[in-house]
This record gives structure tokens, sequence and C-alpha cells, in this order.
């Protein structure tokens, strides 16, 4: 069955404190892992695609890599911000979009 | 601007009373979804639609129905809602589906069911 697994639930960092979210997959037929942000009451926004495993693509203080079975969501030196909650997604065959529950992230000045 | 459009964005109803979610993207993206998002249950996919007269179930699709009569919109159904559908309904839409296209999503739209 294809899943998508997020790790941590949530995660509370000091302002500058650098660290990586983690998602994990597993699908048949991937068709691209996508990351989204996410603010309270608002909806998922775009942030990266990935296709094929060693990709990475970087975006201001993120950071996206991918592996044939996770990616990886690294935030430079964070700023308040950042605070939100980030989504990942696979397309799964021709049809299916695929969400994990997402990491709630939140900096600290 | 690129955008995906969602009415209304907060609504209260009473149980039984049926109500329509309209969605609207200027995209000409021929693929549209509705997803429901609820705490700790992440976003979880109700019905999509691959292209005009073309609709599929998604993960959770009881109690629920569409239609895609022109590209641009998708309006979600809801017959006779009940408490257990209050939650955060998004629309979203792509080029062509998930290979590797990006979906975009609208706003999102409050619905309570008391």
């Amino acid at each position: 069955e294809d899943q998508v697994t997020q790790s941590p639930e949530a995660l509370r960092l000091q302002e500058g404190e650098s660290s990586s979210l983690n998602c994990s997959y597993t699908v048949s037929g991937l068709r691209g892992l996508f990351w989204y942000r996410q603010d309270p009451g608002k909806g998922p926004e775009f942030l990266f695609t990935l296709y094929s495993a060693g990709e990475e693509k970087e975006k201001e203080r993120l950071k996206a890599t991918l592996t044939k079975k996770e990616s990886f969501l690294h935030i430079t030196a964070p700023k308040p911000e950042d605070s939100a909650t980030y989504l990942c997604a696979v397309g799964s065959g021709t049809y299916k979009y695929i969400f994990g529950t997402g990491t709630r992230l939140k900096v600290l000045a | 601007e690129a955008q995906v459009t969602q009415n209304p964005r907060y609504l209260i109803t009473v149980t039984g009373k049926k109500l329509t979610v309209t969605c609207s993207q200027n995209m000409n993206h021929e693929y549209m979804s509705w997803y429901r998002q609820d705490p700790g249950l992440g976003l979880r996919q109700i019905y999509y639609s691959m292209n005009v007269e073309v609709t599929d179930k998604g993960d959770v699709p009881e109690g629920y129905k569409v239609s895609r009569k022109e590209k641009r919109n998708f309006p979600l159904i809801l017959e006779s809602p009940s408490p257990n559908q209050t939650s955060l309904y998004f629309c979203a839409s792509s080029l062509q589906g998930p290979s590797g296209n990006t979906i975009y999503f609208g706003e999102g739209s409050w619905l309570t069911v008391v």
C-alpha cells in the first residue's frame, strides 16, 4: 500500500538552530515528491518538486533532497517566520497524490 | 494571477441541509481534486477529476458528490451533511495529474455541521 510518513510530528528550534525534517515513502511508481508549507488556516503553498534519487533543490534557507526511500527538508539558520507545518506528498500512478500528516515547526526568537 | 478559488470560505450549516462548495481555477488545468483536512489525519482525497465529465472516488468519498461540467469548475456537493463532515476542505488543481505536476491549492473552506 502506498504510504507517506513524516517525522517528527512537531519540532521546536531556536532561531539559527539548523535541523532536518524527514519524509519516508513507499509507493509503486513514484511520480514526483512534493514539499509544501502550510500556515494555520491557509492552503498548502508549493515549495519543491523532486523527481529522482540524488536530486536536490534549494530556496532561501530550505534545501530538499531525495533518496529512493525518503526525502529530507533541511532548514539552515531558521527564522521565526519559517514557523509553519511542512507537508510532504508523493505522486502515485496516474491519478493519486498521497500526503503525509506533516511536521509542525516552531522557531523561537 | 494563477489561482484556485473556493467559496464559501466559512460555513455553519445544520444536519441534512444540502450545500455546495464551489471551486474554480484559472490555469486551464485538467486535473482537479477535493481534500479534507482533519487534525492528526492529514489531507485525505475525497474525489478527483482527470478532465471534463471524468471523475473518480478518492479515499473518503462517502457522503459527497462532485461534477465537472466545465474545465475550470469542480463543485463539491454534500447532499445531506452530517456532523462528521465538519472539516477544513481544500480544492486543488494541477496540469495533468500527479505525473510530476505540482498541485495548487485553494485557501480552504471551513465547514461546521451542527
